[in-house]
């Protein structure tokens, strides 16, 4: 089954400035490619996705990239702001599938 | 983007009961429920993928006769923990797919005692 690697497990960074946390997948059948940011105790919320007829997309601060040959996908958000603060989950699946998460990235906006 | 509810919201049992969690899609019909858990700090783990009006697909090393799962209708899927313990206590959130893609419900927090 497809098996997702996620790095950092934390990322501290200063208000202002740009957070990357970077993933690797397993499958290369996997097409879909969300990322979720969850706050304590609530639900994840999707907040950006790519598939895998994509190299880039971007929705204001935050864009994500995918590299298919390498199979590797990352979130960069810029101008960081308190309220970025949470756990980021990327995640993969191919077609029908559940999503298979990576163990997540605590991000500590520092002010 | 599409509503999907949970409930309970969070439930404490007693060790060797029963708990059942029901999870709704709102506004839309989901041929497909994805069942996750979720432990204090770490990932969400699939346990299950739910289809309506079929047997459900648990992912490896889930046991299908602690977690029962029915999905009756399109519109929702029931997880049952059995005989719960303890080690059974965890944060279960349910996920509903429309099209390519899968909406969260607000989970339920398991307490064992």
């Amino acid at each position: 089954g497809e098996n997702v690697e996620q790095h950092p497990s934390t990322l501290s960074v200063q208000e202002g400035d740009s957070a990357v946390i970077k993933c690797t997948y397993s499958d290369s059948a996997s097409n879909y490619f969300p990322w979720y940011k969850q706050e304590l105790g609530k639900r994840p919320q999707l907040i950006i996705d790519i598939r895998s007829n994509v190299g880039e997309k971007k929705d204001q601060r935050i864009a994500v990239t995918l590299n298919k040959t390498a199979k590797h996908f990352s979130l960069h958000i810029t101008e960081t702001q308190p309220e970025d603060s949470a756990v980021y989950f990327c995640a993969a699946k191919d077609g029908a599938d559940g999503l298979t998460f990576g163990k997540g990235t605590h991000l500590i906006i520092q002010p | 983007g599409a509503v999907v509810s949970q409930h309970p919201s969070w439930v404490i049992c007693k060790s060797g009961t029963s708990v059942k969690i029901e999870c709704r899609s709102l506004d839309f019909q989901a041929t497909t429920m994805f069942w996750y858990r979720q432990f204090p700090k770490q990932s969400l783990m699939l346990m299950a993928t739910s289809n309506e009006g079929s047997k459900a697909t648990y992912e490896q090393g889930v046991e299908k006769d602690k977690f029962l799962i029915n999905h009756a209708s399109l519109t929702l899927s029931t997880l049952t923990v059995t005989s719960a313990h303890p080690e059974d206590s965890s944060f279960y959130i349910c996920s509903a797919r429309e099209l390519t893609e899968q909406f969260f419900g607000p989970g339920t927090r398991l307490t064992v005692l």
